[in-house]
């Protein structure tokens, strides 16, 4: 089946470690986005990728870094300097163009030791 | 910025019966909204979407409505049954952003059997 893959499921971070998520995607889409949900809140995108070898800062990018060396690969490093990593992180795709919609995988939970 | 809302934070019904999900926007230039469905501990699931040429798009069991007068996007289910219990939210195309996305808070479906 096609899809997006996020894993691992759930991961716990120690203080001054980097952590890295993974997002995997088999549907052959160019655009694939982070977002981060917090309770309460909607989703906020922390950094977004149009095409290989390309990457941009989303609205909350401080403390997060993304790599696109592949088309269907986009992982996240959640640095030390990201003092308040706890959250459900989301990875999605969409095909190039705009206004389609966006597929979502089923997340990373990220806690803090 | 500009941002989505959502009326209700919770709505409780009855199988059986309809349910309506409310959303605000208030960027009159969008041009393209989404609903999805997000089960505990899982990603956003695509339900329906609605280009802004429309007032109205169906799907198996749900109905979205928009107005563009008031700005106001609905999302109704037709005989709401136990596994349609989620929070819904919506999501409104950034214009001139690509594919980028503003994501309201949600409102949690609870069905009662």
């Amino acid at each position: 089946d096609g899809g997006i893959t996020q894993s691992p499921k759930y991961l716990f971070r120690k203080e001054g470690q980097n952590v890295t998520l993974s997002c995997e995607q088999n549907l052959n889409h160019d655009a694939m986005y982070w977002y981060r949900q917090d309770p309460g809140q909607g989703l906020r995108l922390i950094y977004y990728s149009q095409i290989v070898n390309d990457f941009q800062k989303g609205d909350i990018a401080e403390g997060y870094s993304v790599s696109r060396e592949k088309k269907e690969s986009f992982p996240l490093t959640v640095t030390s300097a990201q003092k308040n990593p706890t959250a459900f992180y989301l990875c999605a795709s969409s095909i190039g163009r705009a206004a389609q919609p966006q597929h979502f995988g089923d997340g990373t939970r990220l806690s803090i030791l | 910025g500009e941002s989505v809302g959502l009326h209700l934070p919770t709505l409780s019904v009855q199988e059986g019966d309809n349910s309506i999900i409310n959303c605000a926007y208030s960027n009159s230039a969008s041009d393209y909204f989404i609903w999805y469905k997000q089960e505990s501990g899982k990603g956003p699931q695509f339900i329906i979407d609605i280009r802004s040429n429309m007032d109205k798009r169906q799907g198996q069991r749900v109905t979205v409505l928009l107005n563009k007068t008031v700005k106001h996007l609905s999302l109704q289910i037709a005989a709401t049954q136990p596994g349609d219990s989620a929070v819904y939210f919506c999501a409104e195309n950034i214009p001139n952003t690509g594919n980028q996305f503003y994501f309201g808070t949600g409102t949690s479906l609870t069905v009662i059997p």
